[in-house]
């Protein structure tokens, strides 16, 4: 089984500040981790994902995290946000597809961290 | 690419009464999965079809829930006898055969039961 822990639930911040958001995972097996985005009264738009290979991952609107094995993390980073960042933000893992332990589809997410970024 | 669809966006019930939404994935996805959010948390796994069979059920899902996925194209996900517990988010999300893309989530249905 898998879980996830984001270790903040709100994050504010004042527009063009640098922002890190924690998530920190546990499993007993390898897995794949993803960084989703929530605006309000909307389902989630993948902004960034590490399945293998280097462990600095880019994704979309300028943000990029990074694979720590040894730390169990998945920080989610921006250097420079916008208002229109506001928003949830949510970790979530999943095992490969060759996992042949079952379940290796159902992606297992964290609580979420709003993201308030003021003028 | 339409993108996932999901109808209705919102849903307001009566305890006790029947609802059923619908998604309809993107074409050419033969996965697709229901989850359910509530106030406050991340979504939840309930239910997981490839193509029309359905795959595995979370224990979330009681018996008052069924989803269907006819045909391997869009997909129903009822409650019997709303409860006010049944109140939340309903998102479906689908993904391709390609098994290292990710997953396109809709909108969702929000449920209020009252």
């Amino acid at each position: 089984a898998q879980s996830v822990t984001q270790l903040d639930s709100q994050v504010p911040v004042f527009e063009e500040a640098p922002v890190e958001l924690r998530c920190n995972y546990s499993s007993s097996v390898s897995v794949y981790l993803f960084w989703y985005v929530q605006y309000p009264n909307q389902g989630l738009q993948l902004l960034l994902k590490y399945l293998s290979g280097s462990t600095l991952v880019k994704g979309i609107n300028g943000f990029e995290a990074e694979f720590n094995k040894s730390q169990t993390s998945f920080h989610l980073r921006k250097p420079s946000v916008h208002i229109s960042d506001t928003a949830e933000y949510f970790c979530a893992v999943r095992p490969p597809w060759a996992y042949s332990g079952g379940s290796n589809y159902k992606l297992t997410f964290g609580k979420g961290t709003l993201l308030t970024v003021n003028p | 690419d339409t993108g996932v669809s999901q109808d209705p966006r919102h849903k307001i019930t009566k305890r006790g009464q029947n609802v059923t939404f619908r998604c309809d994935p993107i074409s050419e996805h033969n996965r697709l999965y229901w989850y359910r959010q509530t106030l406050g948390q991340g979504p939840e796994f309930l239910t997981y079809f490839q193509n029309e069979a359905q795959l595995e059920k979370s224990r979330l899902l009681s018996d008052r829930f069924s989803a269907e996925r006819p045909k391997g194209s869009f997909s129903t996900l009822e409650i019997q006898r709303t409860e006010q517990g049944d109140s939340a988010m309903y998102l479906c999300a689908s993904s391709p055969k390609d098994r290292n893309h990710g997953y396109t989530f809709g909108s969702g249905t929000r449920l209020t039961v009252v």
